[in-house]
């Protein structure tokens, strides 16, 4: 089976940087997502690491190293509307979909 | 403008009875799939649907059934409802996988809350 961890609850100010980690035990994937899920709403993509190394998309970086069992997603500048839940999910060749518990951010003013 | 819609966004029945959930796509996506959430924010794939191809969670009763009608949908029917049935359901769908598109995004619909009481 797959196995995904992630810290539950994370909380941070507005302006800064934080990094959210995944952790995963698979015997093989073709990439990792990253999605946001704001309360009461359907996750929307973030980003998708195939190859190891770090893919940048504005304020939103993911890194991923396979050899290492891990990814993490950082968020630079901090808004208040970056509040949210962060899942992290291994892409099983586009057949199967397996969802990390999730990291509920709050922003602080 | 909705890509990925769902119908009814709320639910509550009463345990044992069967309901549907209605969802449809006008993104033009090959692929469909169902998930759960349950009050534990863990979201669980339940089906993916894949040109009459269907891919089934061992996990899930077989009380729930996918219908697809056509590309564009994919219902969920649930049979004998159950208090543990309780949870969010999304449907979402991406594009297969092309030579231009190494991974294929899912974009979800709102969600339907189910309440089984």
């Amino acid at each position: 089976g797959q196995n995904i961890d992630q810290p539950t609850e994370m909380t941070a100010t507005e302006g800064a940087i934080v990094q959210i980690n995944c952790t995963y035990q698979t015997s093989g994937f073709n990439g990792l997502f990253w999605y946001q899920q704001h309360a009461g709403e359907a996750p929307t993509f973030l980003s998708y690491n195939v190859l190891d190394g770090l893919e940048e998309k504005g304020r939103f970086s993911s890194f991923l190293s396979r050899s290492k069992g891990y990814s993490y997603l950082l968020l630079k500048e901090l808004q208040m509307k970056d509040s949210a839940s962060y899942l992290c999910a291994l892409d099983n060749y586009g057949q199967n979909f397996v969802f990390g518990p999730g990291t509920r951010l709050s922003v602080l003013p | 403008d909705t890509a990925v819609s769902q119908t009814p966004k709320y639910l509550v029945t009463q345990m044992g009875n069967d309901k549907s959930i209605k969802c449809e796509q006008n993104l033009g996506h090959d692929t469909m799939y169902w998930y759960k959430q349950d009050s534990k924010k863990f979201l669980k794939i339940m089906f993916s649907y894949n040109n009459k191809e269907l891919i089934i969670n061992e996990t899930v009763p077989n009380r729930f059934s996918p219908k697809s009608p056509d590309k564009a949908h994919l219902n969920l029917h649930i049979n004998s409802l159950e208090l543990g049935d309780s949870a969010v359901y999304f449907c979402a769908s991406s594009q297969d996988l092309f030579w231009d598109r190494p991974y294929n995004e899912q974009f979800f619909g709102p969600g339907t809350r189910l309440t089984v009481l």
